[in-house]
């Protein structure tokens, strides 16, 4: 079955200590997505991609990074200077990029929980 | 300013009840789309329904339907005879056509559905 794969889905790290977050998708979607999710604060934008080996800053990238060197693959570094990287995170895909991408829905995975302590 | 409202942070309604969701939403652009996603205790959010600014028409999919008004720029969701499977948290979401990516969503509604 096609869909998004986040691992892990819980992730321990002390503070100070980058740490990759992992997605994949095998739905061939030429857009990709990272999320923030806080209690009660909805989701924020971190990073999104459109096509390989290129990305865009979301609303809140201070402290985060990404790449994309396979369609398929879009991991997400929480670096030592993100102060405040304990949340939920999702990673989206959608069908298209350019200007059809306002109207295709996102397709997510189930998320990875990091706490760092 | 480009902005989505889910005034309702939790509700709680018996089983069979039927209960709406509001959503108002912010824009200036007069080609956008609204979504409503749901996402259950599992994390994934799940894509129920795409409007467009110019389909004003209401839907409904079995047990859900969703109220578009453009003159009160709201986009409610109700659910009828809910179920427990029902309960979730709820988001409402805009993307301007025009805009370089932004899709903005709402906090958020979480729904218990009491047995």
């Amino acid at each position: 079955d096609g869909g998004i794969t986040q691992s892990p889905k819980y992730l321990f790290r002390k503070e100070g200590q980058n740490v990759t977050l992992s997605c994949e998708q095998n739905l061939n979607h030429d857009a990709m997505y990272w999320y923030r999710q806080d209690p009660g604060q909805g989701l924020r934008l971190i990073y999104y991609s459109q096509i390989v080996n290129d990305f865009q800053k979301g609303d809140i990238a201070e402290g985060y990074s990404v790449s994309r060197e396979k369609k398929e693959s879009f991991p997400l570094t929480v670096t030592s200077a993100q102060k405040n990287p304990t949340a939920f995170y999702l990673c989206a895909s959608s069908i298209t990029a350019g200007s059809s991408r306002y109207n295709s829905p996102l397709h997510f995975g189930n998320g990875t929980r990091l706490t760092v302590t | 300013a480009q902005k989505v409202t889910q005034a309702q942070t939790e509700i709680s309604v018996v089983e069979k009840e039927d209960v709406t969701l509001d959503c108002v939403y912010e824009t200036r652009d007069t080609t956008y789309y609204l979504f409503w996603y749901k996402q259950p205790p599992s994390g994934e959010l799940v894509f129920l329904i795409r409007r467009n600014s110019f389909d004003e028409q209401n839907e409904i999919s079995g047990r859900y339907s969703w109220n578009f008004q453009k003159s009160t720029s709201s986009f409610n969701f109700t659910i009828t005879a809910s179920q427990v499977v029902d309960s979730a948290v709820y988001f409402c979401a805009l993307s301007e056509a025009g805009r370089d990516d932004k899709i903005i969503f709402g906090k958020g509604t979480r729904l218990h559905i009491l047995p």
